[in-house]
């Protein structure tokens, strides 16, 4: 089992660009999630899918921010433009239709906008 | 609106030193209460869940507790290596969307 696979690790860009993040969840997990981490407001609820639809977008900040789940095993996750208040750690996480309803996470993306 | 609040906000131990950490949680129909470690630069690890106010669980020196307002984190003789964030996170019936305390960062010194 190789956990849920982020990319990159860390990505810094300038403001107003283009920010692509990706996931790849657990094979066989039926939800995704995606978590953005900063110290003021700590883990917050972007999005996320069940059988690759959306549920609920209701943390999504500003329509600057949008996400994808194509198919089963890939998610994205972008921000154009980018602006220095998206500086954060960004998360996916994954998890069974059954079970205790843990997530297991990734280790995250560091994003910084300059 | 559902909350979720961490008490202390950091904690140092000594080695062996026994403690518990506090996660007040307010939400309307609780699914369940997680518990998860976070060490530097990674992404928070599942420790526990609780679903009902008596519940316990145990995984080697943390034991969890729930009631129904709040739960514990109790650690006892603690070592170095269980320094971490700890994070509490609530759902709610109807929804998977979990909410996370801001969590408390335990520092347990040799």
């Amino acid at each position: 089992d190789a956990g849920v696979i982020q990319s990159p690790r860390h990505e810094v860009t300038e403001m107003g660009q283009e920010v692509t993040l990706r996931c790849k969840p657990i094979s066989g997990h039926d939800y995704l999630f995606w978590y953005r981490q900063t110290m003021m407001r700590g883990l917050e609820l972007l999005i996320y899918f069940n059988n690759n639809v959306p549920i609920d977008d209701s943390g999504m900040p500003e329509d600057r921010f949008s996400a994808k789940m194509p198919n089963a095993s890939f998610s994205t996750l972008k921000i154009q433009p980018s602006e220095p208040r998206d500086s954060a750690v960004y998360f996916c996480a994954s998890r069974r239709q059954t079970g205790n309803y843990g997530y297991t996470f990734g280790s995250g993306t560091r994003l910084t906008v300059v | 609106e559902d909350q979720v609040t961490q008490s202390p906000e950091a904690l140092r131990l000594q080695e062996g030193e026994s403690s518990s950490l506090n996660c007040s949680y307010t939400v309307s129909g609780l699914r369940g209460l997680f518990w998860y470690r976070q060490d530097p630069g990674k992404g928070p690890e599942f420790l526990f869940t609780l679903y009902s106010a008596g519940e316990e669980k145990e995984k080697e020196r943390l034991k969890a507790t729930l009631t129904k307002k709040e739960s514990f984190l109790h650690i006892t003789a603690p070592k170095p290596e269980d320094s971490a964030t700890y994070l509490c996170a609530v759902s709610q019936g109807g929804s998977e969307k979990l909410v996370f305390g801001k969590g408390t960062k335990l520092t347990v010194n040799p």
